[in-house]
């Protein structure tokens, strides 16, 4: 089935560890993206790609990193350097000349 | 950046109402989407819908871009359309295909 899988769907880290999220897709579509969600609040934009070995920062990249080393794939890694990381994240991908978003499941972070 | 609001922030519904709920947003855009994000998190794509009206079962949505609006139309609702809707249109110059700002959501819970 064509889709988007991010895993783990639910991690613990403690503070001062830097934890990765994994998103992966079969859709073929050029663009991905992560977004973070806290509570009752809507989704902000962590960061997104358009082609593969380039991405851009959205309104909240600080203490975030991704790579693009394939177009299937676009990890996010949750530093040290993030003040507040428990939070929902979810990854996206879409056709670069629509940008209509399809969604994968989430992954629920908790720092301890 | 572009505003995204919703309205209602909270509706409570018998089993077989119908519904209306609002998307206003600040700036021209190109893409408009509606999301349904079920209890488990999941955000599910209801509607692609940049501009006219589209039907998918008991939904139904239309977008006015001309006046920056859109509407979620929700017939003899039931148990499982509760969860929280959210509209999202593109950010920077409302034209960035994929980049969605996203409204706070409308949550919406069905009694039966």
């Amino acid at each position: 089935d064509g889709g988007i899988t991010q895993s783990p769907k639910y991690l613990f880290r403690k503070e001062g560890q830097n934890v990765t999220l994994s998103c992966e897709q079969n859709l073929n579509h050029d663009a991905m993206y992560w977004y973070r969600q806290d509570p009752g609040q809507g989704l902000r934009l962590i960061y997104y790609s358009q082609i593969v070995n380039d991405f851009q920062k959205g309104d909240i990249a600080e203490g975030y990193s991704v790579s693009r080393e394939k177009k299937e794939s676009f990890p996010l890694t949750v530093t040290s350097a993030q003040k507040n990381p428990t939070a929902f994240y979810l990854c996206a991908s879409s056709p670069l000349y629509t940008g209509e978003l399809f969604f994968g499941e989430g992954s629920r972070l908790t720092v301890l | 950046g572009i505003q995204v609001e919703q309205s209602p922030p909270d509706l409570i519904l018998q089993e077989g109402a119908n519904s209306t709920l609002r998307c206003n947003f600040s700036d021209s855009v190109n893409n408009l989407q509606w999301f349904h994000q079920n209890p488990w998190g999941q955000l599910i794509n209801l509607f692609y819908i940049p501009s006219g009206t589209k039907q998918n079962g008991r939904l139904s949505a239309t977008t006015v871009a001309t006046e920056r609006y859109s509407l979620l139309y929700i017939s003899s609702s039931q148990t499982t359309d509760s969860g929280v809707y959210f509209c999202a249109v593109p950010g920077v110059g409302g034209t960035s295909y994929g980049k969605l700002t996203f409204g706070q959501g409308t949550i919406l819970t069905v009694h039966p």
